[in-house]
């Protein structure tokens, strides 16, 4: 079974603090992976998709790495305003099917 | 511009009941899925269509049934509802996969 955790589970930050979430996934042979967010009682909105093929995408105040190899993606928060309060989630995507496997999410909380 | 979207976003059911969750997107995406979100557990795939005619079991089939009605509509039936099947229920589309995945914005089911 292909597996993605997410760490921490959940966090607060002061505000203007740098974020740090992690994503690891047991299967190497992924496609792309997708970072998403969660805001409460919502769905999910696309942030970041990044192909197997590079190394790191960026969004604005958003980055995101990927390491294939050590099968782990980070997501990084620059200057954390309290509007990105939110769950993220990270979807690898893999060969051979046509669907994304999810984390539990980073619930991420910016105090003001 | 209504991207996927579901109704109903709220229903209560007696165990036993049937009824069917519908979704919709209007961006002539080739694939479309069904997921469950429940605390703790994360998001998992019950079935999803790769293209308009097709359909495959996900992590969670047991006790649904899909119908990829044309290529903008996929519909979500329960058969007789159980209370394990309390959650919040998402649809989701895809062009294909190298292009973010949009979500509706969640049906809330209560089996009681």
């Amino acid at each position: 079974k292909q597996e993605v955790t997410q760490i921490p589970a959940a966090l607060s930050v002061p505000e203007g603090e740098n974020l740090v979430l992690n994503c690891s996934f047991t299967d190497s042979a992924i496609y792309n992976l997708q970072w998403f967010r969660q805001d409460p009682g919502k769905g999910l909105t696309s942030l970041l998709l990044i192909q197997s093929s590079q190394r790191e995408q960026t969004s604005g105040r958003l980055n995101a790495s990927l390491d294939k190899s050590s099968g782990r993606s980070t997501l990084y928060i620059a200057a954390s305003q309290p509007g990105d309060s939110a769950t993220y989630l990270c979807a690898p995507s893999y060969y051979g099917n046509n669907r994304l496997a999810f984390g539990k999410g980073n619930q991420v909380v910016v105090i003001p | 511009n209504a991207g996927v979207t579901q109704t109903p976003k709220f229903q209560v059911l007696k165990t036993g009941q049937s009824m069917t969750l519908q979704c919709a997107q209007d961006m002539n995406h080739n694939s479309m899925y069904w997921y469950r979100q429940d605390p703790g557990m994360g998001l998992r795939l019950i079935y999803y269509s790769a293209s308009e005619g097709t359909t495959d079991k996900g992590e969670v089939p047991n006790g649904y049934n899909v119908s990829r009605l044309n290529k903008r509509e996929f519909s979500l039936r329960l058969e007789s509802a159980a209370p394990s099947q309390t959650s919040v229920y998402f649809c989701a589309s895809m062009e294909d996969r190298d292009t973010e995945a949009f979500f509706g914005q969640g049906t809330r089911l209560t089996v009681v």
